[in-house]
């Protein structure tokens, strides 16, 4: 059975902390490992993975994908009131459906 | 940036009666869409993926004759709740990957369903 797995399912942190976010994964046709942040709706796009070891970087976040031990990191610097949300690790499936197998989310804290 | 909608954004209705949510692409084709649903403080939970011009495929532990899944061209999928009861209240998103080996997925805004 394909599985997302995030650690930890919930985060407390302070203003300016640096956190990381874990995700691992079994699954029998992997694509790409993506991970999203919501806060309200519908969650928003942060990266998309696909190659191990190539860090990708935005702002204050950064995440990287490692195939051999099948589990990707979502890395957030100087940590504001505004990363407060869940974080979305979810795997795409390779054939033609591209289904996604979303994990549970960690829900990240930040207070001031 | 691609645009998917979903109409309604909001809607109650009275148990036993089924509704209808419309999810759109907006200026690109996506041959597939995804349903979610989301509980309160709860994570997305993928329902179904829809195919155009071919049936869905349900998640284990979705009712396929509950949740009914109609991808009937590039631009729209429709998910229609039928019968539905106060449980099937919650937040709706769809989302669509775009077309030409696109993987990445863009969101509708939600439609959140009340069942009275």
């Amino acid at each position: 059975e394909d599985k997302v797995v995030q650690s930890p399912l919930s985060l407390v942190v302070h203003e300016g902390d640096t956190v990381t976010l874990n995700c691992s994964y079994e699954v029998t046709n992997f694509r790409s490992l993506l991970w999203y942040k919501q806060e309200k709706k519908a969650p928003t796009f942060l990266f998309m993975l696909t190659s191990s070891g190539i860090e990708k970087k935005s702002g204050r976040l950064s995440s990287i994908l490692d195939k051999k031990e099948l589990s990707s990191i979502l890395n957030i610097t100087a940590t504001q009131t505004g990363d407060s949300a869940i974080y979305l690790c979810a795997v795409l499936l390779g054939g033609s459906q591209g289904n996604l197998i979303f994990g549970k989310g960690t829900k990240l804290s930040v207070k001031p | 940036g691609a645009v998917v909608s979903q109409h309604p954004s909001r809607v109650i209705c009275k148990s036993g009666t089924s509704v209808k949510i419309e999810c759109r692409s907006l200026d690109f084709q996506a041959t597939t869409m995804f349903w979610y649903r989301q509980f309160p403080k709860q994570s997305l939970m993928l329902m179904a993926t829809s195919n155009e011009g071919s049936k869905a495929t349900y998640e284990q532990g979705v009712e396929k004759d509950k949740f009914l899944i109609n991808h009937a061209s590039l631009t729209l999928s429709t998910l229609t709740v039928t019968s539905a009861h106060p449980e099937d209240s919650s937040f709706y998103i769809c989302s669509a990957l775009g077309l030409a080996g696109g993987v990445e997925q863009f969101f509708g805004p939600g439609t959140r369903l009340t069942v009275l």
